[in-house]
């Protein structure tokens, strides 16, 4: 089935800094990729939706020029996160759909957990 | 407005025992409901997607059920194991949207020994 694979699981920076997030489709060509923000029990909300080759767009409220999406290929997009605050220390998902990908869609990576320190 | 909600927020079985979570949406137009299994630190994992024609769909002990004339879906989840724990999600996409899906709060299950 479609995988998709998001790294770092977890990062512990200082505030200040700037944390890139890795999110691979392993073996279908994501076309539109999605990235998530959820806080401890909650649901996952929308931050942005990149489709390859595009400029990113980005939900109300959202930072665009704090939460940097690069989706420059079909296999690979990236959310950089600059200068961290402790109030961005969140639980980070991002999810991917494309041709190739098999009935239903929107693969989920394995999230990733940033605390900013 | 297009709205998922779930319920209950959160449930305590006991192991071996059956469950069934609920699901209501306001979602439309209506392309496909799915529901997830979410671990605790994971990225959601899908368990069934269901279009407007299907109305039930089963993946091991997880039953899920639709009825679009009242926009409600339910998962049942069968001889409960401790592996179950987990937050479950109800995730209904619209249709002509971009296909953005709108998501549900979620129901966490503790299933205990």
């Amino acid at each position: 089935g479609a995988v998709v694979s998001q790294h770092p699981s977890r990062v512990i920076c200082k505030s200040g800094t700037s944390v890139k997030i890795e999110c691979r489709s392993l073996d279908f060509q994501a076309t539109t990729m999605f990235w998530y923000r959820q806080f401890p029990k909650q649901s996952l909300m929308l931050m942005a939706t990149s489709n390859e080759g595009s400029k990113a767009t980005y939900e109300q409220g959202v930072e665009k020029d704090k939460f940097l999406i690069n989706h420059a290929s079909l296999t690979l997009s990236t959310l950089t996160v600059t200068s961290a605050h402790p109030e961005d220390s969140s639980f980070y998902i991002c999810s991917a759909v494309g041709p190739g990908q098999g009935t239903g869609g929107y693969t989920f990576g394995s999230g990733t957990r940033l605390t900013v320190v | 407005k297009n709205q998922v909600e779930q319920s209950p927020q959160s449930l305590i079985i006991l192991e071996g025992k059956n469950c069934t979570l609920q699901c209501n949406y306001t979602v439309s137009p209506f392309s496909n409901l799915r529901w997830y299994k979410q671990d605790t630190g994971r990225g959601p994992v899908s368990l069934t997607i269901m279009t407007f024609s299907e109305n039930t769909k089963s993946n091991g002990r997880y039953t899920a059920t639709l009825d679009a004339d009242t926009k409600q879906s339910s998962l049942h989840i069968t001889a409960s194991q401790l592996s179950d724990s987990a937050s479950y999600i109800c995730v209904v996409t619209r249709n002509n949207a971009g296909n953005m899906l709108t998501f549900g709060g979620g129901t966490r299950l503790m299933v205990k020994p």
